[in-house]
């Protein structure tokens, strides 16, 4: 089958250290990677991307990094902030057999930032 | 430059009925897609939009139906509503189909 899955449901980090979400993939087919943010009540807000062709990507305080060895992806934010505090999904966007976009979501992983 | 507006916010419908949601694409975006997000889960891909044709869906029954017009703005048709059709529907533009998306807030649909 396919997915696109997180390991922790739950991270809780201090403020001011850095915080790292993982993403398992299972479709090597899976050519482009998106991290977005959703804080309550709103839609999800791009944060960083990533194509197949790349391992690693940096950002403003945000790098994603990407193995294609093990299909795993990961958003790495530094110095973490209050207003960090939200839901994080990595999604997956790849072509299927009839040559038409998929776009696959993670189940999210909540960061709770501690002051 | 304004972003993705979607209309209504909320609404309810009573089971078996029909509903229609809509969105206004960021300017310049010639690609929309729609998801579904039940309470607590990540959004599902319903479909995707690109100069007025699908092309790409998910694993949504025919009752789910689509269009979008020449100015890029969608509409999300569900016929013959359930129970678990409730939930936060939203709609994405970008600029081609495999480019960073910017969501909307959201439709959330109650179904009773």
């Amino acid at each position: 089958g396919e997915s696109v899955g997180l390991h922790l449901p739950t991270l809780s980090v201090q403020e001011g250290d850095n915080s790292i979400i993982n993403c398992a993939y299972s479709n090597s087919a899976s050519d482009y990677f998106i991290w977005y943010k959703q804080e309550s009540g709103k839609g999800p807000q791009f944060i960083i991307d990533i194509r197949s062709n790349m391992d690693k990507r940096q950002g403003q305080r945000v790098t994603v990094l990407l193995n294609k060895t093990v299909k795993h992806l990961s958003l790495q934010i530094a110095a973490t902030q209050p207003g960090d505090s939200a839901v994080y999904f990595c999604a997956e966007n790849r072509r299927d057999s009839g040559g038409y976009q998929k776009v696959t979501f993670g189940t999210g992983t909540k960061l709770q930032v501690i002051p | 430059e304004t972003g993705v507006t979607q209309s209504p916010t909320h609404l309810i419908k009573t089971r078996g009925q029909q509903v229609t949601l809509r969105c206004s694409s960021q300017s310049g975006h010639n690609t929309v897609s729609w998801y579904q997000q039940a309470l607590g889960q990540g959004p599902q891909f319903i479909f995707q939009y690109y100069r007025e044709e699908e092309n790409g869906r998910g694993n949504f029954p025919p009752r789910f139906s689509g269009l979008q017009f020449p100015n890029y703005s969608s509409e999300l048709n569900v016929n013959a509503l359930e129970l678990d059709d409730s939930a936060l529907y939203l709609c994405a533009s970008s600029l081609g189909q495999a480019s960073g998306y910017t969501f909307g807030s959201g439709t959330r649909l109650t179904v009773v």
